[in-house]
């Protein structure tokens, strides 16, 4: 277990409205991640954080934007929500071994109406 | 840039029987290499990685996959299917960004159905 939770599990919104989801670990890593899931598509990077302010973007960037204010907290925000971002999240930590497997949250399902 | 195919987006076995889900990958540096599952409503559980050395890799539940570098392949494999495999697999291969930390690319995962 590596200490992962996400909050809030399951959101349901309406186009147009901000959303923030939120990743919390206990274990003090330097490295989170978020992604999203999609049928067909598999698990897409979102952004990543390499430090406490320290962010970069991932492959499917667009629409979204990301917060660390805190090694345990990051954050996701939707500013405007639509309804091409109804998916499933997932937020992941890198570990803290030396072959850079990852290890991931319960996931936040969120649609958007 | 890295890419990851995964044949056969739903496979289906029979109880005890083999299991083969196939991975190929694309990687312009050695790469290390994931096999993740991913059961109902949950997140997704590592189970093997490859990164050095032997090329085949023992993960959890009886699952192992082999490294072949010339066919770019990471295939999965267990001898005896259970019903409790079923269960959505993804293979990912990790490339380092440009920030130190590393990225995953993931394929398109292969649901694996196990009939009595």
């Amino acid at each position: 277990d590596a200490g992962i939770t996400q909050s809030p599990r399951h959101k349901v919104t309406e186009t147009g409205t901000p959303v923030t989801l939120r990743c919390h670990q206990t274990e003090n890593h330097r490295y989170m991640y978020w992604y999203r899931q999609d049928p067909g598509h598999g698990l897409r990077l979102i952004h990543y954080s390499y430090g406490v302010k320290d962010t970069d973007k991932g492959e499917v960037s667009d629409g979204y934007s990301v917060s660390r204010s805190k090694t345990e907290d990051f954050l996701l925000t939707l500013e405007s929500a639509t309804s091409s971002q109804t998916s499933v999240y997932f937020c992941a930590i890198r570990g803290g071994g030396s072959y850079n497997e990852q290890f991931f949250g319960p996931g936040t399902r969120l649609t958007v109406l | 840039a890295q890419s990851v195919t995964q044949l056969g987006s739903h496979v289906s076995v029979s109880e005890g029987a083999l299991v083969l889900l196939r991975c190929n990958y694309s990687s312009s540096v050695p790469p290390y290499l994931f096999w993740y599952v991913q059961y109902p409503n949950q997140g997704l559980q590592l189970l093997l990685k490859y990164t050095t050395g032997a090329t085949l890799v023992k993960g959890i539940n009886g699952f192992e996959a082999e490294f072949k570098k010339s066919e770019t392949s990471f295939h999965l494999t267990k001898p005896s299917a259970h019903m409790s495999d079923a269960a959505e697999y993804f293979c990912a291969v990790s490339a380092q960004s440009r920030r130190g930390g590393n990225k995953l690319t993931f394929g398109t995962g292969t649901q694996l159905k196990v009939e009595l």
